[in-house]
């Protein structure tokens, strides 16, 4: 079974504009997080999709924002980008409540300049 | 409010010896708790969880262990190897809800 696939792997833009990160599931998992890590603050939580549906939400702007589409497969986008959302956004995909295991992907390394 | 901590940052294990990572918890719904290592420049990887009804899993050299009545959980690598050198996430869940992370333990594994 293929693993999480996100792309891109690097991504440099500038402040003010906006970007587009996506997350492959693995296959038959139909739950996908996405997760912030900078140094110091651990693994937070932007959000929880399953079934194409909002399930969770952390406690970020609304300048985060996400979707799932029929296929599981899931974007996030952040407008007006901050310096401070330098970070890497790693998306994770789970079985469903009958496993609550979260599998990673490599992450997306978002460099805001 | 942090709702897992892993209040040590760093922890220096010889290689052979057991390495014991600690973590606490404050929300009593959590039933379901997961550890997590984590390399440079990856995702972090899966490597073991526990579910509220037991108080030990084992899997390998990994072992977790829950303390409810203390809201702590521990997990010991034995013996440790130099690969294990890596960050390790605690993590709780509430059923359907999401997966809280603490901010990690730095484990160097000492020739």
């Amino acid at each position: 079974k293929a693993g999480v696939t996100q792309t891109p792997r690097y991504l440099i833009k500038t402040r003010g504009q906006q970007v587009t990160l996506s997350c492959s599931p693995i296959s038959g998992h139909r739950s996908v997080s996405w997760y912030q890590q900078t140094p110091g603050q651990g693994l937070q939580f932007l959000f929880e999709y399953f079934s194409e549906t909002q399930r969770n939400k952390g406690n970020f702007p609304g300048r985060f924002s996400g979707r799932q589409f029929s296929n599981s497969r899931s974007e996030m986008n952040v407008s007006t980008l901050e310096l401070g959302d330098s970070a890497l956004y790693l998306c994770a995909s789970s079985p469903g409540a009958a496993d609550p295991r979260a599998f990673f992907g490599q992450g997306t390394r978002l460099t805001v300049v | 409010d942090q709702q897992v901590k892993q209040n040590s940052p760093s922890l220096s294990v010889q290689e052979g010896r057991i390495s014991i990572l600690n973590c606490d918890y404050t929300n009593s719904m959590f039933d379901y708790f997961l550890w997590y290592k984590k390399y440079p420049a990856e995702g972090p990887t899966f490597l073991i969880s526990i579910s509220s009804i037991k108080d030990k899993n084992e899997d390998g050299r990994f072992t977790v262990f829950l303390n409810k009545s203390a809201k702590h959980l521990s997990l010991h690598i034995v013996p440790s190897q130099p690969g294990d050198s890596a960050v390790y996430f605690c993590a709780a869940s509430a059923r359907d809800d999401k997966i809280i992370f603490g901010k990690g333990t730095r484990l160097h594994i000492l020739p």
